[in-house]
């Protein structure tokens, strides 16, 4: 069964410091990959996709980046956080219609 | 420009009555429709689909309608129970799934369900 690991479940850092979040995927081979922010207040926005190694997309400009160094490996990336990256981060994969979700990562900048 | 709106951000409902969730679209290109429930600290879970050659899709408790011509979908869940309180995100997919666009969502209804 295809199963996601997103880590950690919570993270606090200063404003300035980096930022990596991981995510990886069992029992599937070669995945969409997303990661999605939901802010508070707001609903679910969709950050980066990926539909293979190396190849990322991104659809909002910020100061997160992504990588993909493996088939179900995503990684979100920061080299300098501000106070507005806090939020609740999803990574989610896909092969079709229908995403499955991690468990999230909740990010408070301070 | 929001695609995918559900205008009530919540909605309190009486333990054992209907709750009806809304979200209207904009986007006609849409053809699968999803709706998600996220409790607090965890990711979204996969609740029921539907698509758009559909109006209706029913599992257990939980019944998702579709209007195309008005661009509507609900999510009606009856009986309520108190599991169900949770926030219901309403998602849109394009043909072929949601690739580079990933699912569009909607913004959340929180879902209160009370004794």
């Amino acid at each position: 069964s295809q199963t996601i690991h997103q880590w950690p479940a919570t993270l606090v850092q200063p404003v300035g410091s980096p930022l990596s979040l991981e995510c990886t995927v069992e029992g599937t081979s070669n995945p969409n990959l997303y990661w999605y922010r939901q802010a508070a207040g707001r609903g679910l926005q969709l950050l980066f996709y990926s539909v293979g190694i190396g190849q990322i997309s991104s659809e909002v400009p910020q100061n997160l980046s992504a990588s993909r160094p493996q088939d179900r490996q995503f990684i979100l990336s920061s080299k300098k956080l501000l106070l507005s990256d806090s939020g609740f981060y999803l990574c989610a994969w896909s092969l079709s219609y229908g995403y499955t979700f991690g468990s999230g990562t909740r990010l408070t900048v301070v | 420009d929001q695609q995918v709106k559900q205008n009530s951000p919540s909605l309190s409902v009486q333990e054992g009555r209907i709750s009806i969730l809304n979200c209207d679209y904009t986007n006609s290109m849409f053809d699968y429709f999803l709706w998600y429930k996220k409790y607090p600290a965890e990711g979204p879970t996969f609740l029921i689909s539907i698509s758009s050659i559909k109006d209706k899709n029913e599992d257990g408790r939980f019944t998702v309608f579709l209007n195309k011509s008005a661009k509507h979908l609900s999510l009606h869940i009856v009986p309520s129970q108190p599991g169900d309180s949770a926030v219901y995100f309403c998602a849109a997919s394009p043909p072929g799934g949601g690739g580079a666009d990933g699912l569009t969502f909607g913004k959340g209804t929180h879902l209160i369900i009370q004794p």
